[in-house]
């Protein structure tokens, strides 16, 4: 099992470019999270999709972010325009189930910097 | 969910137990105790969950008091790659969102 794939693993853009960060959960989990992480925030959840439905975007921070799960093998998490305040780590995660009693898998993380 | 709180930084020796606190005093009788780390620059990694019950697999033994009002996380021997922040988060119900606090910095030495 090659766990949950994002890429690209480190992304610099400048300010007011698009930026779509990519994600491949395991196989077979219904459930998928997009988190973020800051030195401030910490890790926040942004969204969370179950059978490629978007159940909940209520840590999604404003209009300029976006998230897709176009089928169960793929969701991207795009940010346009991108603003210096969006540099952080974006964590993907998955799991079997979205009930507890499951524990959810992350993936490395895409490390963008916007200047 | 119940909030949870866990010392700022500990510190172990290679070789020794580690055993890492956590008070959720206000856990309802259907949310789960779970234990994630996170290495440096790495993403958060599921250890363990429990309900009620001791549990333990091949990473670390959850311990759960019986009033389910703390639990303590144990890493038998730990390694220096166990350096990382441990974060115990409750979650229970229909909740599916994993909630982290700041966690503990556990610091293994040589």
């Amino acid at each position: 099992d090659a766990g949950v794939i994002q890429s690209p693993r480190h992304e610099v853009t400048e300010m007011g470019q698009e930026v779509t960060l990519r994600c491949k959960p395991i196989s077979g989990h219904n459930s998928l999270f997009w988190y973020r992480q800051t030195m401030m925030r910490g890790l926040e959840l942004l969204i969370y999709f179950n059978n490629n439905v978007p159940i909940d975007d209520s840590g999604m921070p404003e209009d300029r972010f976006s998230a897709k799960m176009p089928n169960a093998s793929f969701s991207t998490l795009k940010i346009q325009p991108s603003e210096p305040r969006d540099s952080a780590v974006y964590f993907c995660a998955s799991g079997p189930d979205g009930r507890p009693g499951y524990g959810y898998t992350f993936g490395s993380g895409t490390r963008l910097t916007v200047v | 969910d119940a909030k949870t709180t866990q010392p700022t930084s500990m510190d172990c020796a290679e070789g020794r137990a580690a055993n890492l606190p956590c008070n959720h005093s206000t856990i309802s009788g259907n949310e789960y105790v779970y234990w994630y780390r996170q290495i440096h620059s790495q993403g958060p990694q599921y250890i363990i969950h429990g309900l009620k019950n001791n549990e333990t697999n091949e990473m670390a033994s959850l311990i759960i008091t019986e009033d389910r009002k703390s639990s303590t996380l144990i890493l038998p021997h730990a390694t220096l790659r166990d350096t990382a922040v441990y974060y115990c988060i409750v979650r229970g119900g229909s909740n599916y969102k994993l909630t982290f606090g700041k966690g503990t910095l556990l610091t293994v030495n040589p």
